[in-house]
C-alpha cells in the first residue's frame, strides 16, 4: 500500500495566491519529499524533509511534517502560472530507499 | 549539471512483443531505482539496484528483469508485453544507499505504448 497520500484535490487559484496541500502516510517514516509533474512528464524534486525535522523552506516552498499526526503540508506562495502542476508527496522508511508516492495534487493557477 | 538520462523517450509496441528500457544516472550515483506511472497513476516502485547488486524489488511483474552494469547504467526489460503495461516508466538515481537518507532524481520517462 501506499505511503503517502494527499487528500485528493485540485485547486484552482489566482496567479498571487497561495497553494497549500496535504500529504498523510501510515507507517513510520526516514523522510518525506514532495515532486512536481507537469502534464505528464518528468519528476521535479521539490523539497525534502526529514523525520526529525518540523519544518523546511525552500524559496516559495514551505513543508511541514509533524509525525504525531503522520500528515505533512506543502505550502507554495505567492503562485505563478508556471507552478500549474500535479505535486506529489512521497515518504521513503529506515532501510528501505523505495520511495511510495501517493495521490498527486492537481493546481492550476490562473494567470 | 547532469541530470538522469532515459532511452528512448516513447516507443511503441505491440502486445506480446518485448522492449529494452534505458538509464543513464547521475555521475557517480551508485543506485538506480526504476518506478511505473500508469496514465492518472502516482508512480509505483519497481525495483533498485546499489553498486550493480538488486538492492530492493516491489511491484515488478515476473515478465519484467532489470540490471545495472559495471558503468552504473541500467536496463529494464519487459517481455511478453501487455496493454497494461502502457505507461510513463521512470528512473531515478542516487547517491550511496548505505549513507541512508539521500535525494532521489528522476530522469524524464520513458512514455511505452503497448497496441
Amino acid at each position: 500500500s501506499q505511503q503517502g497520500e494527499e487528500d485528493p484535490q485540485a485547486l484552482s487559484i489566482q496567479e498571487g495566491e497561495n497553494a497549500t496541500m496535504n500529504c498523510s502516510y501510515k507507517t513510520s517514516i526516514n523522510n518525506l519529499q514532495w515532486y512536481r509533474q507537469n502534464s505528464g512528464r518528468g519528476l521535479v524534486h521539490l523539497i525534502l524533509i526529514r523525520s526529525n525535522e518540523r519544518e523546511k523552506h525552500s524559496g516559495r516552498l514551505r513543508v511541514t511534517l509533524d509525525t504525531s499526526k503522520k500528515s505533512s503540508s506543502l505550502l507554495i506562495t505567492a503562485s505563478r502560472a508556471a507552478d500549474t502542476a500535479s505535486y506529489f508527496c512521497a515518504t521513503e522508511r529506515y532501510g528501505n530507499n523505495r520511495l511510495a508516492f501517493g495521490k498527486g495534487n492537481q493546481v492550476v493557477v490562473i494567470p | 549539471a547532469a541530470g538522469v538520462i532515459q532511452s528512448p523517450r516513447h516507443l511503441i509496441k505491440e502486445k506480446r512483443e518485448t522492449a529494452t528500457l534505458k538509464c543513464y544516472p547521475i555521475p557517480r550515483h551508485d543506485t538506480v531505482y526504476w518506478y511505473q506511472q500508469g496514465p492518472g497513476q502516482d508512480p509505483q516502485f519497481l525495483i533498485s539496484f546499489y553498486e550493480k547488486m538488486q538492492s530492493d524489488k516491489g511491484s515488478i511483474p515476473d515478465r519484467f528483469s532489470a540490471q545495472q552494469f559495471s558503468d552504473y547504467h541500467s536496463e529494464l526489460n519487459m517481455s511478453s508485453l501487455e496493454l497494461g503495461d502502457s505507461a510513463l516508466y521512470f528512473c531515478a538515481s542516487s547517491l550511496a544507499l548505505y549513507k541512508g537518507t539521500d535525494t532521489q532524481y528522476f530522469g524524464p520517462g520513458t512514455r511505452l505504448t503497448v497496441l
